[in-house]
């Protein structure tokens, strides 16, 4: 039951350029979702979120792009640096937050080549 | 800056045994969480705390799981009777709020080997 989808294990990009990650979601009810960085044997750290009232939230390097209609988000960071080579999660959380926990993707592995 | 906690980092225990695993959440934070990740498996919800008390919990968050909060800092893990099956990276998180009022912020993990 993958209610939130990442099709990429693994991304790689030159130094430099933009690394653009794709998510999908199925349930219909997220209504918040949110990208985590993660190194091995460190938990996820919070990069940047995006409520459904927006279609665009930036933060310095990353933006975080939604279209509810396709129920697809992304996360572009520009430009990219050998530190952005991780593992990155899309997460969602159901209407009104709840305390549902973050239902998460199964990450990509993102792969910054100099 | 705040962060969250954890204790033990790793943690192999025999098949049967009792664990608990702990967490220190950012100090003004008020909702906390447990999750897992199986290897090579996405991250999981297990568990809310807020207010003493459990607020949701997903079906992997059987009887053998229990969670606490025993004094004004740490948020504990507990279970009772491993298995094999429970070898996982456990992470604890806390929220200032909920939804998109309040994000959620990871620990480092504990790594728990059942042999």
């Amino acid at each position: 039951d993958q209610q939130v989808k990442q099709n990429s294990p693994s991304l790689s990009v030159q130094e430099g350029r933009i690394s653009i990650l794709n998510c999908d979601y199925t349930n219909s009810m997220f209504d918040y979702f949110l990208w985590y960085k993660k190194y091995p044997a460190e938990g996820p750290t919070f990069l940047i979120s995006i409520s459904s009232i927006k279609d665009k939230n930036e933060d310095g390097r990353f933006t975080v792009f939604l279209n509810k209609s396709a129920k697809h988000l992304s996360l572009h960071i520009v430009p990219s640096q050998p530190g952005d080579s991780a593992v990155y999660f899309c997460a969602a959380n159901r209407a009104g937050g709840g305390a549902d926990g973050l239902t998460f993707g199964k990450g990509t592995h993102l792969i910054i080549q100099p | 800056e705040p962060e969250v906690t954890q204790t033990p980092s790793h943690q192999v225990t025999q098949m049967g045994q009792e664990v608990i695993l702990r967490c220190v959440p950012i100090s003004n934070h008020l909702y906390f969480y447990w999750y897992r990740q199986i290897l090579g498996q996405k991250v999981e919800f297990l568990v809310s705390f807020y207010n003493n008390e459990i607020s949701e919990k997903s079906e992997i968050f059987d009887d053998q799981f229990s969670v606490e909060r025993p004094d004004g800092s740490n948020f504990t893990l507990k279970i009772r009777s491993t298995k094999l099956e429970d070898s996982a990276m456990y992470f604890c998180a806390s929220s200032e709020a909920l939804g998109h009022y309040g994000t959620q912020y990871f620990g480092p993990g504990t790594r728990l080997l059942v042999l």
